[in-house]
């Protein structure tokens, strides 16, 4: 089953921005909605993005997502060291019938 | 609140079979799809099953395909996971997790916290 590409790693000090790629392709990213989830060390995902940008109810709005042709980014500005977790993205794959995710990339506050 | 309970993890042997569940609850549980996502230890999620709110639809990995059968029983609010034929690769943390959606399309919206199983002899 081929996933999604990100980068293993990103890092940033405290109050800068930050952004992490998901690249995909044409069956995947290229038609469907990208969500991403988040998922602190020793606990259960916890769904962060959905439908490309939207957030769900109690994630601040330092956190946004965008979509364009077969790549999608996590971005998050004013980064704090509570944010230090590993980020997935994830969607539908029309060509696998099944859902595909990124292989996650861990995020350090330096 | 919606809360998402998985047990049934164990040790066993290559070859063994298992059966994992999910019992839900805080919610109209026949309204949802579901999902079976897991985790090796030390790497990162893959998605191994769903199944429609009625049971009427399912998708599986190719890495589980032919071994493992999704299913649910909306009396008792409760997904399953049969799982044939394990596999050293495939010990992991067996995650279910609530689609926003009857079929299944749309994104995880809640997670349980997961069921360990270990393949070894």
């Amino acid at each position: 089953q081929s996933g999604l590409t990100q980068p293993p790693s990103a890092s940033g000090t405290p109050g800068q921005r930050v952004t992490i790629s998901c690249s995909g392709g044409s069956s995947n990213i290229g038609t469907n909605n990208v969500n991403w989830y988040q998922q602190f060390p020793g606990t259960a995902p916890k769904l962060l993005i959905y439908n490309d940008n939207q957030r769900p109810l109690g994630v601040p709005d330092r956190f946004s997502g965008s979509n364009s042709g077969t790549s999608a980014s996590l971005a998050i500005r004013g980064l704090q060291s509570e944010d230090e977790a590993d980020y997935y993205c994830s969607t539908w794959d029309d060509s696998l019938n099944g859902w595909v995710f990124g292989g996650g990339t861990t995020l350090t506050v330096l | 609140e919606v809360q998402l309970v998985e047990s049934g993890g164990v040790v066993v042997q290559p070859g063994g079979s298992l059966r994992l569940s999910c019992a839900g609850s805080g919610f109209t549980f026949d309204d949802y799809a579901f999902h079976w996502v897991r985790q090796a230890p030390g790497k990162g999620l893959e998605w191994i099953s769903q199944i429609s709110w009625d049971g009427g639809s399912t998708y599986y990995a190719d890495s589980v395909k032919g071994r493992f059968t999704i299913s649910r029983d909306n009396s008792k609010n409760s997904l399953y996971l049969q799982m044939n034929s394990l596999r050293p690769e495939d010990t992991a943390l067996y995650y279910c997790a609530k689609d926003k959606s009857g079929d299944g399309y749309l994104y995880f919206d809640h997670w349980g916290q997961g069921t360990l199983v270990t393949v070894s002899s």
